[in-house]
C-alpha cells in the first residue's frame, strides 16, 4: 500500500529537549516536504527536498532543520524546541507525474 | 493579505443540499489548483487536482476555477454526513512545487 508514515504520531516534551519526527514514504518519489498546522493559519511548508540531499526553506524554517540522506526518509528535527512549536505536523511526499501530494498521518507536538 | 484565502466557516448544511466552499488568491503565476479533505485526527487527502479556468467532475465534486478574478470553489452535490470534514484549497506554483493552502472550511452535513 502506497503511504507516508510518521512517527511519533504524539510527542509532549519541554523547552530545550532536542527530538526527531521521522517521515518514511513507500512510493519512490523524489520530493518531500514537512507542514505545519495551526488554527486559523492552514498547512505552511516549513522545509522541501526535490531529492537525495537536496532541501531547501518553505515559508516558516525558523527552528527547524531536516536531512535527506536517503530517498525514502525525511526526518524533521528540533534542536531546540520552544512552545511556539507547538503544532500538527504533516510530512508530504509529491508524485513528479501527476502533481498530488500524499500526506502522512500527522504528528501533534506540544512543547511546554 | 493571504496569498489564499478561505472561509474558515463551520458550514452547517442538511443532508442532500448543494455545498458552495471558495477560496480566491492573489497570485495570477499559480497554476494548479487543488481541493483536498482533512477529516479529524487524519491527513489531508487529495479530492480534486486541476490545472485550467472551468470545471472539472467526479462524481458529487465539482471543481471550478475562474483564473481572470482568481477564484476558485468546489461544489458537493447530493451532500452525505460522511462529507463531513474540513476542505482545503491548495495552489501551486509548479516552478516551486510548493503547495499554498487556504486556512480550511470546516464542513457539517447534518443527518
Amino acid at each position: 500500500e502506497a503511504q507516508v508514515t510518521q512517527n511519533p504520531r504524539y510527542l509532549i516534551t519541554v523547552t530545550g529537549k532536542k527530538l526527531t519526527v521521522t517521515c518514511s514514504q513507500n512510493m519512490n518519489h523524489e520530493y518531500m516536504s514537512w507542514y505545519r498546522q495551526d488554527p486559523g493559519l492552514g498547512l505552511r511548508q516549513i522545509y522541501y527536498s526535490m531529492n537525495v540531499e537536496v532541501t531547501d526553506k518553505g515559508d516558516v524554517p525558523e527552528g527547524y532543520k531536516v536531512s535527506r540522506k536517503e530517498k525514502r526518509n525525511f526526518p524533521l528535527i528540533l534542536e531546540s524546541p520552544s512552545p511556539n512549536q507547538t503544532s500538527l505536523y504533516f510530512c508530504a511526499s509529491r508524485n513528479d507525474v501527476n502533481g498530488e501530494q500524499y500526506f502522512g498521518p500527522g504528528t501533534r507536538l506540544t512543547v511546554t | 493579505q493571504k496569498e489564499v484565502e478561505q472561509d474558515p466557516g463551520p458550514l452547517s448544511v442538511p443532508e442532500g443540499a448543494i455545498v458552495s466552499l471558495n477560496c480566491t488568491y492573489s497570485n495570477s503565476a499559480f497554476q494548479y489548483f487543488m481541493w483536498y479533505r482533512q477529516y479529524s485526527r487524519k491527513g489531508p487527502e487529495l479530492l480534486m487536482y486541476t490545472y485550467s479556468s472551468g470545471n472539472k467532475e467526479d462524481g458529487r465534486f465539482t471543481a471550478q476555477v475562474d483564473k481572470s478574478s482568481k477564484y476558485i470553489s468546489l461544489f458537493i452535490r447530493d451532500s452525505q454526513p460522511s462529507d463531513s470534514a474540513t476542505y482545503l484549497c491548495a495552489i501551486s506554483d509548479m516552478g516551486r512545487r510548493a503547495l499554498t493552502f487556504g486556512s480550511g472550511t470546516r464542513l457539517q452535513v447534518q443527518p
